[in-house]
């Protein structure tokens, strides 16, 4: 399964709203998961199973989506929000991820 | 405290063989599906390979499948990835990740160790 994700980079200041959009070549129901990779550091889960908020993540991540079309929304991007995000997904082998959307300060 | 310590990458020759451990603490590995992910490094991340609790099922990416296996040893809480005929294209930073949340997603990842595939 083929993930694409739009935009691949995003230029953003502290406070906006940023939604970055998965897509799946087929159908993965809700088994879609978004991390986030800050240079020279492991990758962090953020939501799983599409919209759920993995635990000690801020509420300001939202994850929505089922099927084919998913997004990432950051309601009000804080400075530490600045990286890399990824979606995956799980629905069967081999897992894949998407290539990344780099999210930078404008 | 909950982590994941990656350890055995290195510089290696073409056709070369390395074994990359990882080692957990914290919680109870042997209840846990485990999986190695890669990353060249500036590239996106590649899963390489996935186990289960007991080692009675392995899943690997095609590029590697024939030349690296994956394994586990429960009792000392340590994940093994033995690479093989390795080639170039095999360079990265290779993480092993614990599949903590319903089985299938990668809630706790390693610092990773870089294996670099060249003469």
């Amino acid at each position: 399964i083929e993930l694409t994700q739009s935009p691949s980079f995003l230029s953003a200041s502290v406070g906006d709203r940023v939604t970055i959009t998965c897509r799946a070549n087929q159908g993965i129901s809700s088994y879609l998961a978004w991390c986030q990779q800050k240079p020279g550091k492991a990758p962090k889960l953020l939501i799983y199973a599409a919209s759920t908020l993995q635990s000690g993540v801020p509420s300001r991540f939202s994850g929505s989506g089922s099927g084919t079309e998913f997004t990432l929304t950051i309601s009000s991007l804080q400075p530490e929000d600045f990286a890399t995000y990824y979606c995956q997904q799980v629905n069967s082998y081999p897992l894949t991820f998407g290539p990344g959307t780099k999210v930078d300060i404008k | 405290e909950v982590q994941l310590v990656e350890s055995g990458g290195g510089l290696v020759q073409p056709g070369g063989s390395l074994r990359l451990s990882c080692a957990a603490s914290g919680f109870t590995f042997s209840s846990y599906w485990m999986h190695w992910v890669r990353q060249v490094p500036g590239k996106g991340l590649v899963w390489v390979s996935r186990i289960n609790t007991d080692e009675s099922s392995t899943r690997y990416a095609d590029s590697v499948k024939g030349r690296f296996t994956i394994s586990r040893d429960n009792a000392k809480k340590t994940l093994y990835l033995q690479m093989n005929s390795l080639r170039a294209e095999d360079t990265a930073v290779y993480y092993c990740t614990r599949a903590g949340v319903g089985l299938w997603y990668f809630d706790l990842w390693g610092r990773g160790t870089l294996v670099t595939v060249s003469s």
